[in-house]
């Protein structure tokens, strides 16, 4: 099946600094992907939408300028944390699908943020 | 997409078949039910979806009510390997949004 790929797979970053997410899809083309935190013990919760080549769309209360998201292959999105503070530690994930209405949504591993 | 309801937690004893329902009486003609799982500090597995038929593959059996407002996810012989969150989600596919709902936690037990 198809695989998307993150990278890395977990990072600590001291506050104030910025931090670059990878998220690929290995075998098919993305022109869409997503993009998700986890707080511990909570469920997964929608952050934005990436489009390839266009603006990414933001959830509501998600602060576009403080998470910045670029799509600029069918095969790659980025997601950095920009200005990151301990209240940004959390797991994000990425996912993408093939398109189409009867298809699955691929999940990257995840990356666990840690900012002190 | 519709919004769907799981009971937080489940237990079931290792061998015996775990069997978890959602609810999705929301749901609209073209939204799939979709089932993912999610094993701690991993991201989420896909399981088995379907739109109206039962379905079933290596990992589970999905039965869906014949109104499509609820669905079953069927684990045949539970291992502890299974203790995950599961997530029922309905899912319109092509490009439109994926949002998980909080999920059941299922425990298996030795």
């Amino acid at each position: 099946g198809a695989v998307v790929s993150q990278h890395p797979s977990w990072v600590i970053c001291k506050s104030g600094t910025s931090v670059k997410i990878e998220c690929r899809s290995l075998d098919f083309q993305a022109t869409t992907m997503f993009w998700y935190r986890q707080f511990p013990k909570q469920s997964l919760m929608l952050m934005a939408t990436s489009n390839e080549g266009s603006k990414a769309t933001y959830e509501q209360g998600v602060e576009k300028d403080k998470f910045l998201i670029n799509h600029a292959s069918l095969t790659l999105s980025t997601l950095t944390v920009t200005s990151a503070h301990p209240e940004d530690s959390s797991f994000y994930i990425c996912s993408a699908d093939t398109g189409g209405f009867d298809t699955e949504a691929f999940f990257g591993q995840g990356t666990r943020l840690t900012v002190v | 997409d519709a919004k769907t309801t799981q009971p937080p937690s489940m237990d079931c004893a290792e061998g015996r078949a775990a069997n978890l329902p959602c609810n999705h009486s929301t749901i609209s003609g073209n939204e799939y039910v979709y089932w993912y799982r999610q094993i701690h500090s991993q991201g989420p597995q896909y399981i088995i979806h379907g739109l109206k038929n039962n379905e079933t593959n290596e990992m589970a059996s999905l039965i869906i009510t014949e109104d499509r407002k609820s669905s079953t996810l069927i684990l045949p012989h539970a291992t502890l390997r299974d203790t995950a969150v599961y997530y029922c989600i309905a899912f319109k596919g092509n490009f439109n949004k994926f949002y998980f709902g909080s999920g059941t936690k299922l425990n298996v037990k030795p």
